[in-house]
């Protein structure tokens, strides 16, 4: 079965933490995606990928960094820089950033 | 900078018919989506339009004027699943950026 998966589905983490989550794609897509969802609001964009090895800085990248060292991964990194980190992250793949996204399932990350 | 606007909530009744929309404001506009979003899932897509016109599929029915920054997403003979959030999203620039908007939370009645 083709998807992409996001793990864990929750996450619990001290503050000053840095943190990483999970973004794995089997789709074959070249463009990969970061998002956070807050209560009640929409979906902001912190970080995309075109290509491997390439990525472009979102609306809210501020305490945010990733990586696309491989065509199927696309790792976020949650650091103490981050200074509202309890959010809802989705990560998105599309085939070349054109056509729909797909969605994995989102890890919500609670940072106390 | 971009900008979209939805209305924050709706409401409307079963078997009817609700019109949710959205506009924006961009500078190299490439297309609008709409996706569907059930509280804690994720957004699954529903539409993409590029050029003017309306597009059906379904029940659900998208429109897009480009000259006007303005699309609207149509649902028909609503059922009481189709009670979600919808997420009108643009994308533009060289890179396929998308921006989303905030999304309207529709909640379908008896």
């Amino acid at each position: 079965d083709g998807g992409i998966t996001q793990s864990p589905k929750y996450l619990f983490r001290k503050e000053g933490q840095n943190v990483t989550l999970s973004c794995e794609q089997n789709l074959n897509h070249d463009a990969m995606y970061w998002y956070r969802q807050d209560p009640g609001q929409g979906l902001r964009l912190i970080y995309y990928s075109q290509i491997v090895n390439d990525f472009q800085k979102g609306d809210i990248a501020e305490g945010y960094s990733v990586s696309r060292e491989k065509k199927e991964s696309f790792p976020l990194t949650v650091t103490s820089a981050q200074k509202n980190p309890t959010a809802f992250y989705l990560c998105a793949s599309s085939i070349q950033g054109f056509e729909e996204q797909y969605f994995g399932p989102g890890t919500r990350l609670t940072v106390t | 900078g971009q900008n979209i606007d939805q209305p924050t909530e709706m409401t409307a009744t079963e078997g009817a018919i609700v019109q949710i929309n959205c506009t924006y404001q961009t500078s190299g506009f490439n297309g609008l989506f709409w996706y569907q979003q059930h509280a804690g899932e994720a957004p699954t897509f529903l539409s993409y339009n590029v050029l003017d016109g309306l597009e059906e599929k379904g029940r659900f029915s998208s429109f897009l004027s480009r000259s006007k920054g303005y699309s609207y997403l149509l649902l028909k003979e609503l059922q009481m699943k189709d009670s979600a959030s919808y997420l009108c999203a643009v994308t533009s620039g060289g890179y396929q950026k998308v921006t989303f908007g905030t999304g309207t939370k529709l909640q379908v009645i008896p």
